[in-house]
C-alpha cells in the first residue's frame, strides 16, 4: 500500500520560499510508470496543479504555467521523497498543499495516493 | 484549457437515498480521461472512478461513474453515513489538467 507523508512549516512570510518534503513508502520515486506531483486547493483557485517529477531513463519536471517561474520540484532517491520549493509567495500562495501519485495514461492520469495536505498561511 | 462545471454546488439527502453529481466540461473529454474524488474535512482527497466508469480500488461498488464527451455522471446508489463529503471532477485527457469546483453532499 502506498503511503505519502508530507512535512514542512504551516507559516511562511511573504516574498519568502515555501518547501514541503513527501515522503514516499510502498513505492519507489524513481519509478518508471508514475509521476509525482504536487497540488494545492485554496477558496479563491479551488484545486489547482502545481506540478510533477518522474523518471523515465533521465530525470523530467513539468510545471504549471500559472507558477513555473517560482517553483521547483526536486526528487531525493536517497529518502524516497521529493520536495516542493516556491519563491517569492505571497498571500495568494496561502492554500492546502498536497502531494501526490499521477498514473499517467498519455501524458497526463488521476492522482491515487494523496497525501494528507498542509495548510500553508503567507503572512507577516 | 478544459473547465469542468459540477452541479449541484450542495445535495442534501438522507442515508439511504441515491445521489447524482453531474461534471461538465466546456471541451469534449479525450477518451473518457475523467475522474472522480471524494474528499472529507481533513483527510486527503481518495481517488472513486477513473476513466469515467472505472472503481479505483477498494472502492464500493454502490458508486458507479458515466458518461463521455463533455457530461459526466458521479451516482451513489444508497447514500451511506461515510458518504457524506465533497466529490470532485478531474480531466486528465489535456493539458492543463483541471479540476471542478466540487459538489458537497450533505445530510438533509
Amino acid at each position: 500500500q502506498v503511503q505519502l507523508q508530507q512535512s514542512g512549516p504551516g507559516l511562511v512570510k511573504p516574498s519568502q520560499t515555501l518547501s514541503l518534503t513527501c515522503a514516499i513508502s510502498g513505492d519507489s520515486v524513481s519509478s518508471n510508470s508514475v509521476a509525482w506531483n504536487w497540488i494545492r486547493q485554496s477558496p479563491s483557485r479551488g484545486l489547482e496543479w502545481l506540478g510533477r517529477t518522474y523518471y523515465r531513463s533521465k530525470w523530467y519536471n513539468d510545471y504549471a504555467e500559472s507558477v513555473k517561474s517560482r517553483i521547483t520540484i526536486n526528487p531525493d532517491t536517497s529518502k524516497n521523497q521529493f520536495s516542493l520549493q516556491l519563491n517569492s509567495v505571497t498571500p495568494e500562495d496561502t492554500a492546502v498543499y498536497y502531494c501526490a501519485r499521477m498514473t499517467p495514461v498519455t501524458t497526463w492520469g488521476w492522482f491515487d495516493p494523496w497525501g494528507q495536505g498542509t495548510l500553508v498561511t503567507v503572512s507577516s | 484549457e478544459i473547465v469542468l462545471t459540477q452541479s449541484p454546488g450542495t445535495l442534501s439527502l438522507s442515508p439511504g437515498e441515491r445521489a447524482t453529481l453531474s461534471c461538465r466540461a466546456s471541451q469534449s473529454v479525450s477518451s473518457s480521461y475523467l475522474a472522480w474524488y471524494q474528499r472529507k474535512p481533513g483527510q486527503a482527497p481518495r481517488l472513486l472512478i477513473y476513466g469515467a466508469s472505472s472503481r479505483a480500488a477498494g472502492i464500493p461498488d454502490r458508486f458507479s461513474g458515466s458518461g463521455s464527451g463533455t457530461d459526466f455522471t458521479l451516482t451513489i446508489s444508497r447514500l451511506e453515513p461515510e458518504d457524506f463529503a465533497v466529490y470532485y471532477c478531474q480531466q486528465y485527457g489535456s493539458s492543463p489538467l483541471t479540476f471542478g469546483g466540487g459538489t458537497k453532499v450533505e445530510i438533509k
